[in-house]
């Protein structure tokens, strides 16, 4: 059964860091890895894509990475905001299935 | 950009009630979701519809769930006889036709479920 694990569950940093988000999941046989930010109460919003044959996507400070025969993918942020405060989640799409499977999240907190 | 827009926004019901959630997926995709968020937990996979029939479900999608496609636009989520435990956010998700690899998921601002 797949599972998805998101370190750290917390992060905070002054305005400005750049910061990686991790994201680890048991199973490697997944077509697609989704990145959803989620602000308190609201829904998710899709981040990045990454297909199971890339090796990263990119979309304008975030740079998502996919190594899957690792299990792995991280989020990087670049010279982080206070607008970026709120929760980031990444999510597999197996292959032995039609559902999305989520990690718990990282609760980011960006100080000015 | 397209949207998918879920109604109501929050609802608050006794325990015991009947309870529909609503969503108005993208037009043009074919696939759709429901998911739910208990507070302070992981979103779960509830069920996927294709094609007017379920195509996948959890454990969680019991007999007191049920999805229907009532007409062209509209996706809904019953639940029959509402418990404590069924308190949460509830999202809509839709896909667009083609391959999983390309496409990914659109998920509406969800539906926050009080029971009492």
């Amino acid at each position: 059964k797949q599972e998805v694990t998101q370190i750290p569950a917390a992060l905070s940093v002054p305005e400005g860091e750049n910061l990686v988000l991790n994201c680890s999941f048991t199973d490697s046989a997944i077509y697609n890895l989704q990145w959803f930010r989620q602000d308190p109460g609201k829904g998710l919003t899709s981040l990045l894509l990454i297909q199971s044959s890339q090796r990263e996507q990119t979309s304008g400070r975030l740079n998502a990475s996919l190594d899957k025969s690792s299990g792995r993918s991280t989020l990087y942020i670049a010279a982080s905001q206070p607008g970026d405060s709120a929760t980031y989640l990444c999510a597999v799409f197996n292959q032995a299935g039609t559902a999305l499977i989520f990690g718990k999240g990282t609760t980011l907190s960006v100080s000015s | 950009e397209p949207e998918v827009t879920q109604t109501p926004s929050h609802q608050v019901t006794q325990m015991g009630q009947e309870v529909i959630l609503r969503c108005v997926p993208i037009s043009n995709h074919l696939y759709f979701y429901w998911y739910r968020q208990i507070l302070g937990q992981k979103v779960e996979f509830l069920v996927s519809f294709y094609n007017n029939e379920i195509s996948e479900k959890s454990e969680i999608f019991d007999d007191q769930f049920s999805v229907e496609r009532p007409d062209g636009s509209n996706f809904t989520l019953k639940i029959r006889s509402t418990k404590l435990e069924d308190s949460a956010m509830y999202f809509c998700a839709s896909r667009r036709r083609g391959n999983i690899l390309n496409y990914g998921y659109t998920f509406g601002s969800g539906t926050r479920l009080t029971v009492v």
